[in-house]
């Protein structure tokens, strides 16, 4: 699937700062940043829809979400715990506010691990 | 309270076989109802949709949809080793809630 690239795929980490980049090339309104860890289905972290953030799920504060433009989703973590080791997945779906999600588009996912 | 249930949690059936997969879900405001497939090691993706009550068919999968009872349910016939996954259901209205999924495993 090429058609929403992330960046990295794989990462591991001390306690430091990390960003991670997602981009779709599917024209979709609505942005959305998933934590899946081991044996879990997706939960979501945050969701824009027209680069606008609708709702922030409570996720720690050292994860802050970032959408410079409505093709691209950016997403700072700062001082990483062992709780954040997980694949994140970036997705992408044609939402429009009030109106039904539609079928989400997942990114091959960036795996953290945290030492 | 998860607004998405799933059943069985783990499901093992022989290869050619029939593997049936359940959800239900506790929030009356859904009306679309989705079946994504999570092999392991990759992201999901939608397998099928169902937004109408009855039954869709896409060749050896098929999904019903009660929605007075809002239960979902996938049908895979002649299983193959390579439909061992992780199946996910999800209902969504303006935003979209996951099961906790059904770990398939088709023995060859």
């Amino acid at each position: 699937n090429t058609k929403i690239t992330q960046s990295p795929r794989y990462l591991i980490l001390g306690r430091a700062n990390k960003s991670l980049e997602c981009e779709q090339h599917l024209g979709h309104n609505a942005m959305y940043w998933y934590k899946q860890s081991a044996e879990k289905p997706p939960e979501l972290m945050f969701l824009y829809n027209l680069k606008q953030l609708i709702r922030n799920e409570t996720v720690p504060s050292r994860f802050i979400p970032e959408c410079p433009d409505s093709s691209k989703l950016l997403l700072h973590i700062s001082a990483v715990d062992p709780e954040d080791s997980a694949v994140y997945f970036c997705a992408s779906s044609q939402a429009n506010w009030g109106a039904n999600t539609g079928q989400l588009y997942f990114g091959e996912g960036s795996k953290l691990t945290v030492l | 309270q998860q607004k998405v249930q799933q059943s069985p949690e783990s499901l093992i059936v022989p290869e050619g076989g029939m593997a049936s997969l359940n959800c239900t879900s506790s929030d009356r405001n859904v009306d679309y109802f989705w079946w994504y497939r999570q092999h392991s090691g990759k992201s999901p993706k939608m397998l099928m949709s169902i937004f109408s009550n009855g039954e869709k068919e896409e060749g050896r999968f098929t999904v019903h949809l009660n929605k007075a009872s809002l239960h979902t349910s996938l049908h895979i016939r002649d299983s193959q080793p390579s439909d061992s996954a992780l199946y996910l259901c999800a209902a969504s209205n303006n935003r979209i809630f996951f099961g906790d999924g059904t770990q398939l495993v088709v023995k060859p």
